[in-house]
């Protein structure tokens, strides 16, 4: 099956400063890459995601980027604010119902 | 429109007992899933559902069991709870597209402690 790997695992910036996550899958027919923002307490939010058939996507301050050669793909978050403190899920998927996750970056945005 | 509602949010078992998590969408999803979330293990599919009266198992289904029954709800069962069940429990669904994946929704969560 599926296995994605994600790194860093926690990630500390200062306001203003940028961010990147980097997961990697192992199922070369994987073609759905979603990313997932989940604040305490509650359950993770789709905030982006890229289809095999782009290289990237961007959302205001929010870029993914695939590279369907390495099978990485990366979150890019800019000009960070406080409110982006949480933890980000990457998954990935081949099929409607099955998505294969991460194990989540905790990032913490510094004033 | 509520999204997706998981009941209850919190629940303390003893090991050996049994209780029912439910979650309900009114978003008129086809399919609905259930996950547990444990630290540093992300989230790991338990069981999912392609409609109403259909259930398959997921990467973790060993000791639970799951109903359809409604196309709007979803339940998972812990017949016999054990402390490795000891978890954070999330619900979510999503449309049915036939030609490509589309987005989770997922519920506030339910977090279970056995004891």
């Amino acid at each position: 099956g599926e296995n994605v790997e994600q790194h860093p695992s926690t990630l500390s910036v200062q306001e203003g400063d940028s961010a990147v996550i980097k997961c990697t899958y192992s199922d070369s027919a994987s073609n759905y890459f979603p990313w997932y923002k989940q604040e305490l307490g509650k359950g993770p939010q789709l905030i982006i995601d890229i289809r095999s058939n782009v290289g990237e996507k961007k959302d205001q301050r929010i870029a993914v980027t695939l590279n369907k050669t390495a099978k990485h793909f990366s979150l890019h978050i800019t000009e960070t604010q406080p409110e982006d403190s949480a933890v980000y899920f990457c998954a990935a998927s081949r099929t409607a119902s099955k998505l294969t996750f991460g194990t989540g970056t905790r990032l913490q945005v510094t004033l | 429109n509520a999204g997706v509602t998981q009941t209850p949010k919190f629940r303390v078992l003893k090991t050996g007992q049994s209780m029912t998590l439910l979650c309900a969408q009114d978003m008129n999803h086809e399919y609905m899933y259930w996950y547990r979330q444990d630290p540093g293990m992300g989230l790991r599919l338990i069981h999912y559902s392609v409609g109403e009266g259909t259930t398959a198992k997921g990467e973790v289904p060993d000791g639970y069991n799951v109903s359809r029954l409604k196309k709007q709800n979803f339940l998972l069962g812990l017949e016999s709870a054990a402390p490795s069940q000891t978890s954070v429990y999330f619900c979510a669904s999503s449309e049915l597209r036939r030609t490509s994946t589309d987005t989770q929704y997922f519920g506030p969560g339910t977090r279970l402690t056995v004891l």
